[in-house]
């Protein structure tokens, strides 16, 4: 199971808006409404911020969203903030019952 | 809100084996599946394995791992384990444990690093 590509790097000045894409197959990505985004400080531990492509836990900005299209999810953070500043890995069920996770997406804030 | 608490990391041989726990602060984390995820040192996650609430009708395994590793649970500790055998080299990484509704709780993970 290969993991869905994601860009290396994206960035932003605060205020701003990026995106963030999770390329993915019929398999992992486009099988399912299974995708979940998960985002990562320095030495901590992940903090989901999507579910099933689109949806936020309790507790999470609405500066956070997510969409899918076919095979490719993405995750837009709206009004880019400092704090922002993080890792970004998307996670999706497979046709295979396993999980994958994306390559990961460093986001930094300008 | 629930918390999550990983142990039993630590610096094993390759072949050797190790046990990790996976424990929760409240008993309803019995009603959730868990997932095991790793990250080795500057890299990516990768998700591990799962067991479902019960921890009888749906375990799975990544690959990597399939044959080696063993999820189990004990819902009146509120503990999931996994059971590492035959490690690798590879197999050095943070190992984090991940449940509730929507797998929104994650522990702080604990370190295992295989090595002679």
């Amino acid at each position: 199971q290969s993991a869905p590509t994601q860009p290396a790097s994206v960035s932003g000045s605060p205020g701003q808006s990026i995106t963030i894409s999770c390329s993915g197959t019929s398999s992992d990505v486009g099988a399912y409404k299974y995708v979940s985004w998960c985002q990562q400080h320095p030495g901590k531990a992940p903090k989901l911020m999507i579910y099933d492509v689109n949806n936020r836990p309790s507790g999470v900005s609405d500066r956070f969203s997510g969409s899918k299209s076919g095979s490719t999810a993405s995750l837009t953070i709206s009004g880019l903030q400092a704090e922002d500043e993080a890792d970004y890995f998307c996670f999706s069920y497979t046709t295979s019952d396993t999980y994958v996770f994306g390559t990961g997406t460093k986001v930094t804030v300008l | 809100e629930v918390q999550l608490v990983e142990s039993g990391g630590g610096l094993v041989q390759p072949g050797g084996s190790l046990r990790l726990s996976c424990t929760a602060s409240t008993f309803t984390f019995n009603n959730y599946w868990v997932h095991w995820v790793r990250q080795a040192p500057g890299k990516g996650l990768v998700w591990v394995s799962r067991i479902s609430s019960d921890g009888r009708s749906n375990l799975g395994y990544a690959d990597s791992v399939k044959g080696r590793f063993t999820i189990s649970r004990d819902n009146a500790r509120s503990t999931v384990y996994l059971q590492m055998n035959s490690l690798r080299a590879e197999d050095t990484a943070v190992y984090y444990c991940a449940g509730g509704p929507v797998n929104d709780y994650w522990g702080q993970g604990t370190l295992v690093t295989v090595s002679s």
